[in-house]
């Protein structure tokens, strides 16, 4: 079935840790997404690819970085985690066929928080 | 930068009773704007999509391009439409390129009461 995954879904992890928070999709779709959101808030996208081999830092800052070696996975990376990271993480798709062309599907999240 | 607002953080009515969502764009061109909901612990979808012209659970949203709007409304709300709705226009960067990125409002939380 086609679908967006997020794993974990939740994660508590100390300070300074590595992390990296795995999205895939089997939409088939080309471009993904990583949002931001505190809950009840607004979204900030702080990454996205449109392509294999292509990434780009979105519209918020973020210490994050990702990679997109294969279509469907696009994972998010920190290399020392801190409490200000503390967040829920959105990962989302889109690139479907006619007028869901710019349609985003999203996963279910990762809701991260930083001791 | 294109910017999207929506004036109401949280918007209460009875069951019953008519509903209107605001969002307003700042934008250039033709926009292709989208109406998304996420209700409790679901994730974030598609409610509809203004190329589309539909009507979905009831909902429907008109562009105005001339006061830049792109409010979502119904005329009767149900207690099931208490949500989270985000207004979010595509995002075109100034060489007229989108990669699909979306320009996510700031929500508005809309609880129907019984």
């Amino acid at each position: 079935e086609a679908d967006i995954y997020q794993t974990p879904r939740y994660l508590v992890i100390g300070t300074g840790k590595k992390i990296t928070l795995e999205c895939s999709q089997t939409m088939g779709h080309d471009k993904m997404y990583w949002y931001q959101q505190d809950p009840g808030m607004e979204l900030h996208l702080i990454h996205y690819s449109y392509g294999v081999n292509s990434t780009e830092k979105g519209d918020l800052s973020s210490e994050s970085t990702v990679s997109r070696i294969r279509t469907e996975h696009f994972p998010l990376t920190l290399e020392s985690a801190r409490p200000s990271h503390t967040s829920q993480y959105l990962c989302a798709s889109s690139g479907g066929a006619g007028v869901s062309y710019n349609e985003q599907f999203f996963g279910p999240g990762t809701r991260l928080t930083v001791l | 930068a294109q910017r999207v607002t929506q004036p109401e953080k949280l918007l209460s009515v009875f069951k019953g009773a008519p509903v209107e969502l605001k969002c307003n764009y700042s934008y250039s061109g033709s926009p292709e704007l989208f109406w998304y909901v996420q209700y409790s612990r679901q994730r974030l979808q598609l409610l509809l999509r203004h190329i589309s012209r539909e009507s979905i659970k009831g909902f429907t949203a008109d562009l105005n391009k001339g006061e830049t709007s792109f409010h979502l409304k119904k005329p009767f709300a149900q207690e099931e439409d208490s949500a989270m709705y985000y207004c979010a226009p595509l995002s075109i960067n100034a060489g007229g390129t989108s990669y699909g990125k979306l320009t996510f409002g700031q929500g508005t939380i809309l609880t129907v009461h019984p």
